[in-house]
């Protein structure tokens, strides 16, 4: 296991709906990014955050938001759900050391939403 | 064209084979590169990570990486049974942000 936690594991949302993901990150891991992974295809790249900022954001619209907190934990909002929006919310952690990034991203478990 | 390409298997072998998985990227700047395993219904699992061009070993496990050919694989020496999985490409095209390919869906016969 590697440390990163995400809640809830399951959820079942109808379209149109807002949902809030969870993450805490490893220990001594400050960055933190999100990946959305649809049934058959590799993870694609929400967001990022650092210093409880954004630095950088994939393709995906406004309606999906973030947070960090000082703890380095993170919020994945999503507003307006969307049937294609169902899909396994992946998020991964990486630590900040000696003045860069490490880049390896460890991955928590996973939030698999399902939107009716 | 996708920035990161996988053939899409699934890629069969017998127990004790040599399992060849391989990637291409399209980003020519890109520096750093890492293998994945995804059991069903589970999240990514690093297995490796390249920066430098050549061979990188890891137990049963090497990863190989060729930049001018923009090419990177992953060999799995004497496949076991609980290898079989999909395993995940993917670069790092800036920003720590990570482009996965979609996936080779690898099985191992007992």
């Amino acid at each position: 296991e590697t440390g990163v936690t995400q809640s809830p594991t399951h959820l079942i949302k109808t379209r149109g709906q807002q949902v809030t993901l969870r993450c805490s990150s490893q220990s001594g891991h400050n960055t933190v990014s999100w990946y959305q992974q649809a049934l058959g295809q590799g993870p694609q790249f929400i967001f990022q955050y650092y210093r409880e900022e954004e630095n950088g954001r994939g393709n995906f619209p406004p309606r999906f938001s973030g947070l960090q907190f000082p703890n380095y934990s993170s919020e994945l909002n999503v507003n307006a759900l969307e049937l294609d929006d169902s899909a396994l919310y992946l998020c991964a952690s990486s630590p900040w050391t000696s003045g860069s990034w490490e880049e390896t991203q460890y991955f928590g478990p996973g939030t698999r939403l399902l939107v009716l | 064209q996708k920035e990161v390409e996988q053939n899409s298997g699934p890629l069969s072998v017998p127990e004790g084979a040599i399992a060849s998985l391989n990637c291409t990227y399209s980003d020519r700047g890109s520096q750093s590169f890492f293998w994945y395993r995804q059991y069903s219904g589970k999240s990514p699992e690093l297995i490796m990570f390249i920066y430098s061009n050549g061979d990188k070993e890891d137990g049963r496990f090497t990863a190989q990486l060729n930049k001018a050919s923009q090419y990177v694989s992953l060999l799995i020496r004497d496949s076991q049974p609980s290898d079989s999985a999909t395993y995940l490409c993917a670069v790092n095209v800036y920003g720590n942000k990570l482009v996965f390919g979609a996936g080779t869906i690898l099985r191992v016969k007992s």
